[in-house]
């Protein structure tokens, strides 16, 4: 079962570089989201999409964009990396029936 | 707005104490409670949740916690803690309005020493 996967695990950029991380979830879930994670301050919610074709802001936006092209695939970006956004960045998915979040295994980003 | 705060920041314990770990948060409505875990090096897990019903709710692994609505409490509670509970738990909560934006606490970091 992969439940929800995230590409990558691990990367490292320069400031001022792009990328993007990927998020894929294979349980039909409407809602989507993407959280930072960084030391004594818990999870941070960073933009979330309640369906395909619709995203949203969240607690910390700045710096990131995201996509929902497709149900099961929500994408963030940052367009010009700062070494503010060095973080973990979890991705999570819910249906509208069951409420508990499914967690990805993270992305750890390191930006110099 | 929501918030929720978790008062220890770090608790370190023997095998075999035991753990109330304390949850209190902010909001008006009716709320859906959860307690999460984090293990090193992996992801979030679901503990447990509250929706309604009993205020007294079990999980995995041998935790349970009990919602007190007139303190705005939700603490996680195991009798007898092993080596292998050392995590980090987050309690998190949203209020029941039928959208799922979760607002987390800062994570609390249990230590338990054989």
């Amino acid at each position: 079962n992969a439940g929800v996967t995230q590409t990558p695990k691990f990367r490292v950029l320069k400031t001022g570089q792009s990328m993007t991380l990927l998020c894929a979830q294979d349980m039909n879930h409407e809602y989507m989201y993407w959280y930072r994670q960084d030391p004594g301050m818990g999870l941070r919610l960073i933009h979330y999409s309640v369906g395909e074709g619709t995203t949203a802001k969240g607690e910390v936006p700045d710096g990131y964009n995201v996509s929902r092209l497709k149900k099961q695939n929500f994408l963030l970006g940052l367009e010009s990396a700062a070494p503010s956004q060095t973080s973990v960045y979890f991705c999570a998915s819910t249906s509208l029936e069951a409420q508990p979040q499914h967690f990805g295994d993270g992305t750890r980003l390191s930006i110099l | 707005a929501q918030s929720v705060s978790q008062h220890n920041h770090h608790v370190i314990l023997s095998e075999a104490a035991s753990l109330e770990l304390g949850c209190n948060y902010s909001y008006g409505g009716t709320v859906n409670l959860f307690w999460y875990v984090q293990y090193p090096g992996q992801h979030l897990q679901l503990l447990l949740k509250y929706f309604s019903g009993d205020p007294l709710v079990k999980g995995i692994k041998g935790f349970e916690a009990e919602f007190i609505k007139s303190k705005f409490s939700f603490n996680l509670r195991k009798p007898s803690v092993q080596w292998s509970d050392t995590a980090e738990y987050f309690c998190a909560v949203n209020g029941n309005t039928g959208f799922q934006k979760l607002v987390f606490g800062t994570g609390t970091r249990l230590l338990v020493s054989p």
